[in-house]
């Protein structure tokens, strides 16, 4: 069954470096998320993603966060000057046009700033 | 916008015990209901949804959650529990237009022997 995947697992940075977490999403979707779950508490969605722009973010989705499709199959994260309250979780889902419209997750990217 | 509330944060259960996790949204618009399943150092994953029709509606591992429309809830039910049940349950909701997600706080499931 195909299936969502994200790299690195966790990745560990240093305050105010770039990260960028990548994504590759069923290969027939054309819808893409990011959330992220700080710990201990909920997941909250980040950005949305259709036909190669933004379609909706959150007011955590500042000018430090970019995401970018730079080929048919990847789905990047860019972060470009990590903070602490960074430290989370990183989730990408996609899902297809219609259907059912679930939101198929990946295993996500703990990402942990020092 | 969309909220959810997830009215029990820690719910400890005997295994083979039935169990309930309530979830209670709001919307001023209509919504698909979602629950997800994150056992431990993993994703999320679906177990069940609601769309239309039936309001009772089955999912995987013997999950099932009830649509209530004029209470605005979507609790999910499972009549027996396994060890292998032991994880985190939330409850999320999305509108019909971006169909982002909206996530309640969460319910942790622990089921002893």
């Amino acid at each position: 069954e195909p299936e969502v995947t994200q790299t690195p697992s966790h990745q560990v940075t240093q305050m105010g470096q770039e990260v960028i977490l990548r994504c590759v999403p069923i290969s027939n979707h054309l819808y893409f998320y990011w959330y992220r779950q700080i710990l201990g508490q909920k997941v909250e969605f980040l950005v949305s993603f259709y036909n190669n722009e933004i379609s909706e973010k959150s007011e955590i989705f500042d000018d430090q966060f970019s995401v970018e499709r730079p080929d048919g199959s990847n789905f990047t994260l860019k972060i470009r000057s990590t903070k602490l309250e960074d430290s989370a979780m990183y989730f990408c889902a996609s899902r297809k046009d219609g259907g059912t419209y679930e939101q198929y997750f990946g295993p996500g990217t703990r990402l942990t700033v020092t | 916008a969309q909220s959810v509330t997830q009215l029990d944060s820690q719910v400890p259960v005997f295994e083979e015990a039935p169990v309930e996790l309530r979830c209670n949204y709001s919307s001023s618009v209509s919504v698909y209901l979602f629950w997800y399943v994150q056992y431990p150092n993993q994703g999320l994953q679906l177990l069940l949804k609601y769309l239309s029709g039936s309001t009772l509606v089955k999912g995987i591992n013997g999950f099932e959650a009830e649509f209530n429309k004029s209470q605005t809830s979507f609790h999910l039910r499972k009549p027996s529990v396994h060890i292998s049940d032991t994880a985190e349950y939330f409850c999320a909701v999305s509108d019909h237009f971006d169909y982002k997600l909206s996530f309640g706080a969460g319910t942790t499931v622990t089921v002893r022997a």
